[in-house]
């Protein structure tokens, strides 16, 4: 069974500061995809980003960055200089070629920018 | 382009009564999958469809159905209500069902069952 685990459920930062959001998981398959999404209040979820298992690559885009570390099964995403608008619920998600869940989610973490 | 939508975007039912929700995917995308939302037990998957047709269903009872048009157009129907059933029901798009597509979220439908 597939799992994905968003240890840290709330986190407050002040404006302008760094923020690392966590993200462990589990899976059997050799081949798999990791996603990111944001859901601002209005409830819709926002896809930021997809990495392949293949693909150890970190990534940047803007003030968001992501480092995929197969070895520790992670997949955590930075804000650089937070801003207030960062505010949101983020969602690490888990899928693969196989099995019956299409996506399967972690808890979300719930991060409030501190103007 | 557009994105996915869902109607309606809130809905206030009672116990026992059926409900049907409806989902338009980004145009070309031919794979919908469903979601339910709660506090309680977070993001669960309920089914995916393509080409009209039903490829996986999550853990939820038979109370729970739906079907895809040929247009990819998808409705979720919800059976004999629940409270348990009150949550925020958002709708996927996708371009196939294939593992590396990347799903695009609608705005969802908030129920609530009284």
């Amino acid at each position: 069974a597939q799992k994905v685990t968003q240890a840290q459920t709330e986190i407050s930062v002040v404006e302008k500061e760094d923020v690392t959001l966590d993200c462990v998981y589990e899976t059997r398959d050799t081949t798999y995809y990791l996603f990111w999404y944001k859901q601002p209040p209005s409830g819709e979820l926002v896809f930021l980003i997809r990495r392949n298992s293949f693909d150890e690559q970190n990534e940047i885009s803007g003030r968001y960055s992501w480092n995929f570390q197969k070895s520790t099964s992670s997949f955590n995403f930075t804000i650089t200089a937070s801003q207030v608008v960062d505010s949101a619920v983020y969602f690490c998600a888990l899928g693969s070629n196989f099995g019956n869940e299409k996506l399967t989610f972690g808890t979300g973490t719930r991060l409030t920018i501190i103007p | 382009k557009a994105g996915v939508t869902q109607t309606p975007r809130y809905l206030i039912k009672t116990r026992g009564q059926q409900v049907t929700l409806s989902c338009s995917p980004i145009s070309g995308h031919r794979s919908v999958s469903w979601y339910q939302q709660t506090p309680g037990q977070g993001l669960q998957f309920l089914f995916e469809y393509f080409s009209e047709t039903q490829r996986n269903k999550g853990n939820f009872p038979g109370r729970f159905s739906g079907r895809q048009f040929s247009n990819s157009r998808s409705e979720m129907n919800v059976s004999t209500l629940e409270l348990g059933d009150s949550a925020l029901y958002l709708c996927a798009s996708s371009l196939t069902p294939r593992g590396p597509e990347t799903q695009y979220f609608g705005p969802g439908t908030r129920l609530l069952v009284l």
